[in-house]
């Protein structure tokens, strides 16, 4: 079975400075990866996904993502917060067994906080 | 490119009343389809999937049920609701098997009084 954990439930950075939201994952198989964010009352937007391919993965607004599967790592970073970068980030692991259909295991979600 | 619509954005709805909540998706065919509930300070919760007209599976049992008449519609219902159905729901789409991601529409907040 898959699952993640998301290690932070919120996380406060002032505006420009980095961000780092922390996720591990468990896995039977090569996983794939992805993060979200949501913006208040909106849905979920993918930021970033890895699918085996580089571990170094380059998703839009200046997010990244490394995967590490020797620390069953996939931690999210941005080198400069924006103001805009406020709203909840979920990691998410795709079901990779035999007969799954796409099933989706979200973390539990990582509130940011930017101040100015 | 891919759309997903969603309608309504909010809907108030007394307790007992039916509930009827739309999802479409342009640009791809024979998408798979999701209802997800995320209820306040909570994750989401996979309702309802389906990979083609007319096949649900249901993964919560609850007094909602939905329906895919047509490849890229796929609508939520209930004939009463309870108190518990409150919540922000989100339609999904997706294409592929597993390892794929899920892309999703703006939600329905929906308040039952």
């Amino acid at each position: 079975a898959q699952s993640v954990t998301q290690l932070d439930s919120h996380v406060s950075v002032s505006e420009g400075t980095p961000v780092l939201l922390r996720c591990n994952y468990s896995s039977s198989y090569s996983p794939s990866l992805f993060w979200y964010v949501q913006h208040p009352n909106k849905g979920l937007q993918l930021l970033l996904k890895y699918t085996s391919a580089a571990t170094l993965v380059k998703g839009i607004n200046g997010f990244e993502a490394e995967f590490k599967k020797s620390e069953t790592s996939f931690h999210l970073t941005k080198p400069s917060a924006h103001m805009s970068d406020a709203a909840e980030y979920f990691c998410v692991v795709s079901d990779m067994t035999t007969d799954s259909w796409g099933k989706l295991q979200f973390g539990a979600g990582t509130q940011v906080v930017v101040t100015p | 490119s891919q759309t997903i619509h969603q309608w309504p954005a909010t809907l108030v709805q007394p307790v007992g009343s039916p509930l009827s909540l739309e999802c479409t998706v342009e640009g791809t065919s024979n998408p798979n389809l999701y209802w997800y509930r995320q209820a306040a300070g909570r994750g989401l919760q996979l309702l309802f999937y389906s990979v083609g007209i007319g096949q649900i599976s249901s993964e919560v049992p609850q007094n909602l049920s939905a329906s895919r008449p047509q490849d890229r519609q796929f609508i939520l219902s209930s004939k009463k609701l309870l108190l518990s159905d409150s919540g922000f729901y989100l339609c999904a789409w997706s294409v592929g098997g597993a390892g794929q991601p899920q892309h999703f529409g703006d939600g329905t907040r929906l308040s039952i009084l």
